[in-house]
């Protein structure tokens, strides 16, 4: 059964304390995305992989927040520290080469990480 | 960046009831994709149509890109699809990016 993986599915923090979620992309898959989801912003791309290397992480806030692909069946995303404005779901999705101008391929969703910052 | 803007915002229908849903984009895209995310959260695919028309049990949607639209229909509506119903988009060039919109939420009554 191909699915993005994504763990953990709840996280309750204290403000200022290290959040790390982890995103297991569809086998085979190059692209992989971080999205955030609050009522007030809707679905926002935080960062954007193709075959692990970083192509766009202009919607990231880079002074507290850093993603990375270690490998091509593991991306985290970190937040350091957290703050009660990070609160929101935290969505990886991944999608299948050729993923471009001339590919012909879908992205699909992992169930999201819902943060909570107190 | 590309604008992508969906309407109506919301949307309360009768069960059985038919709808559209409207996707308007403002740049050449490659990739158009439709999501139903359920009262759970989870974000389901429903279409990957870039152009055309496809059709899927009660569900329908066209793109014509062209005009930078697309249309996602809805027949003899359930309880069950009730929530957001996403459009995200791809552009031509650039990074290649997915693009969301602000989704419609529907709500269907029994």
């Amino acid at each position: 059964d191909a699915r993005v993986t994504q763990t953990p599915r709840h996280k309750v923090t204290e403000m200022g304390q290290e959040v790390t979620m982890r995103c297991q992309p569809i086998l085979g898959h190059n692209t992989v995305f971080w999205y955030r989801q609050t009522m007030m912003q809707g679905l926002e791309l935080l960062a954007y992989f193709r075959n692990r290397a970083p192509l766009d992480d202009s919607g990231m806030p880079k002074d507290r927040f850093s993603a990375e692909m270690p490998d091509a069946t593991l991306a985290t995303l970190k937040i350091q520290p957290s703050e009660p404005r990070d609160s929101a779901v935290y969505f990886c999705a991944s999608g299948s080469p050729p993923w471009g101008v001339r590919g012909n391929t879908e992205a699909f969703f992992g169930q999201g990480t819902r943060l909570t910052v107190v | 960046g590309i604008q992508v803007e969906q309407s109506p915002p919301d949307l309360i229908l009768q069960e059985g009831a038919n709808s559209t849903l409207r996707c308007n984009f403002s740049d050449s895209v490659n990739n158009l994709q439709w999501f139903h995310q359920n009262p759970w959260g989870q974000l389901i695919n429903l279409f990957y149509i870039p152009s055309g028309t496809k059709q899927n049990g009660r569900l329908s949607a066209t793109t014509v890109a062209t005009e930078r639209y697309s249309l996602l229909y809805i027949s003899s509506s359930q309880t069950t699809d009730s929530g957001v119903y996403f459009c995200a988009v791809r552009r031509n060039t650039g990074f290649q990016k997915l693009v969301f919109g602000t989704g419609t939420r529907l709500l269907v009554s029994p």
